[in-house]
C-alpha cells in the first residue's frame, strides 16, 4: 500500500502568515489522485482539496493544493484563527486508500 | 444541508458483535458510493470498507476483511456496518462518508476517484472486557 508521510508534525504560526504543509508518497500517486482534509477537535474531517489542486465546494481560495507524482503541498495563504486544526492528506490513486498521519496547525 | 448520522456504537467485549447504521439526508443517497472509516483515540484516519451505489461492488481493507460487512438500503437512505469478532484494536470513532460514483471496484482492488466529500460525526465503538 502507499504510505503517506506528512511534515512537519506541528506548525505554529501567527494570523496572516502563510502555512505550507507537505505530503510525500512512498510510490507514485497515479493521476495525482490526492485529497486534503481539515479536522477540528470533536468534528468530522472536512474535504478541502481533491485531485491534488481542485478546491471542494465552499472552500475559501486561501486554501490551495499543488504537487504531483510523490510530492504534494497544501498552502494556506493567510492564516486565520479558525484554521487551527489537524490537516490530513489522502491518496486514492491506488487501493487501499490511505491517509497521512496529519499535520497540526496551531495559531499563535 | 447534507447530513450523515451514525448510530449503534457502544461498549462491547472482545469477540463480540455490533451493527452500525448511517442515516443520510439532504443528498441523493443512491447516487453516491459509500464508505466506513474510523479514527482510533488520538490517532489518524483509516478507511475500512466501500460499497458502490447499487451494492454491486464491495471492497474492504485487509484489517477488517472477513470480520466486517458493509451493506446499504437505498430505499431507506441508510448504510450499515456489521462488525463481528471485535478486537481491542477496533476501538475507535466510526464515520460514514460519501465518495463519487465513479471508477471501478472488484473485491480485491479499486480504480478511480475516491475522495470523501461528506462525513458523519461518527459513533464511538469501545472494545474492552
Amino acid at each position: 500500500e502507499i504510505v503517506l508521510t506528512q511534515s512537519p508534525g506541528t506548525l505554529s504560526l501567527s494570523p496572516g502568515e502563510r502555512a505550507t504543509l507537505s505530503c510525500r508518497a512512498s510510490q507514485s500517486v497515479s493521476n495525482n489522485y490526492l485529497a486534503w482534509y481539515q479536522q477540528k477537535p470533536g468534528q468530522a474531517p472536512r474535504l478541502l482539496i481533491y485531485d491534488a489542486s481542485t478546491r471542494a465546494t465552499g472552500i475559501p481560495d486561501r486554501f490551495s493544493g499543488a504537487g504531483s507524482v510523490t510530492a504534494f503541498t497544501l498552502t494556506i495563504s493567510r492564516l486565520e484563527p479558525e484554521d487551527s486544526a489537524v490537516f490530513y492528506c489522502q491518496q486514492y490513486g491506488r487501493s487501499p486508500w490511505t491517509f497521512g498521519q496529519g499535520t497540526r496547525v496551531e495559531i499563535k | 444541508d447534507v447530513q450523515l448520522v451514525e448510530s449503534g456504537g457502544g461498549l462491547v467485549q472482545p469477540g463480540g458483535s455490533l451493527r452500525l447504521s448511517c442515516a443520510a439526508s439532504g443528498l441523493s443517497f443512491s447516487s453516491y458510493n459509500m464508505n466506513w472509516l474510523r479514527q482510533a483515540p488520538g490517532k489518524g484516519l483509516e478507511w475500512l470498507a466501500h460499497i458502490s451505489t447499487t451494492s454491486s461492488a464491495i471492497y474492504y481493507a485487509d484489517s477488517v476483511k472477513g470480520r466486517f460487512t458493509i451493506s446499504r438500503d437505498n430505499a431507506e437512505n441508510s448504510l450499515f456496518l456489521q462488525m463481528n469478532s471485535l478486537r481491542d484494536e477496533d476501538t475507535a470513532v466510526y464515520h460514514c462518508a460519501t465518495s463519487p460514483a465513479a471508477g471501478y471496484c472488484s473485491s480485491n482492488w479499486c480504480y478511480g476517484p475516491n475522495w470523501f466529500e461528506f462525513w458523519g460525526q461518527g459513533t464511538l465503538v469501545t472494545v474492552s472486557s
